[in-house]
């Protein structure tokens, strides 16, 4: 079965400090994979996401994330960190047909 | 073009009161889905629909109803609401061609039963 799995619930980095959330998936067809962010209150907004083709993705707000099908992995980095980052992110696959599996989320705290 | 639009915004119920969440999405996407959010569990499926006269469940069906009589329009019943259906409720529209694939949530429901 397919499965999202983002590695620690909480994140917190200062201010100006590279963001790393981690995402891991399991697949038995090549995945589509995607990265969501939530601020308080606030529906999901699309950050980026992987289709085929270049294995590093660019997004918004200066976001990117890298496919690495040998590692399954598809984590989420950001060079220098911003208060306005501060927001619970959500990584996400898509699972054949249009059903999308999601991670259980991480929310980053960014420190002054 | 409204996207993906949700009704109510909040919404307060009794134990074994029923109720019907709307979701309408004007972009004419064939498949909608509704999940719900629950702290530290992400986002759940409840039940999709691939086109209008077709729906199928998700992870989560149990205590939920959904129907597809217009591309448009993909409503969710609560038919006797329980505690446990506490929870912040998404509608999402999605639309794939060829690699391309796109999918557009609402703002959600916040739904609290007591």
């Amino acid at each position: 079965a397919q499965s999202v799995t983002q590695l620690g619930s909480h994140v917190s980095v200062s201010e100006g400090a590279l963001v790393l959330l981690r995402c891991n998936y399991s697949s038995s067809v090549p995945p589509y994979l995607f990265w969501y962010v939530q601020y308080p209150n606030q529906g999901l907004q699309l950050l980026l996401k992987y289709t085929t083709g270049a294995t590093l993705v660019k997004g918004i707000n200066g976001f990117e994330a890298e496919f690495k099908k040998s590692e399954t992995s598809f984590h989420l980095t950001k060079p220098s960190a911003h208060m306005s980052d501060a927001a619970e992110y959500f990584c996400a696959v898509k699972v054949g047909g249009f059903k999308t599996i999601f991670g259980a989320g991480t929310r980053l705290f960014v420190k002054a | 073009n409204a996207g993906v639009t949700q009704t109510p915004k909040f919404q307060v119920l009794k134990t074994g009161q029923s109720m019907t969440l709307q979701c309408a999405q004007d972009m004419n996407h064939e498949y909608m889905s509704w999940y719900r959010q629950d702290p530290g569990m992400g986002l759940r499926l409840i039940h999709y629909s691939v086109g209008a006269g077709i729906t199928d469940q998700g992870e989560v069906p149990n205590g939920y109803n959904v129907s597809r009589s217009t591309t448009e329009d993909f409503p969710l019943r609560l038919l006797s609401a329980a505690p446990s259906q506490t929870s912040v409720y998404f509608c999402a529209s999605s639309y794939s061609s060829g690699t391309r694939y796109e999918q557009y949530f609402g703002p959600g429901t916040r739904l609290t039963v007591t």
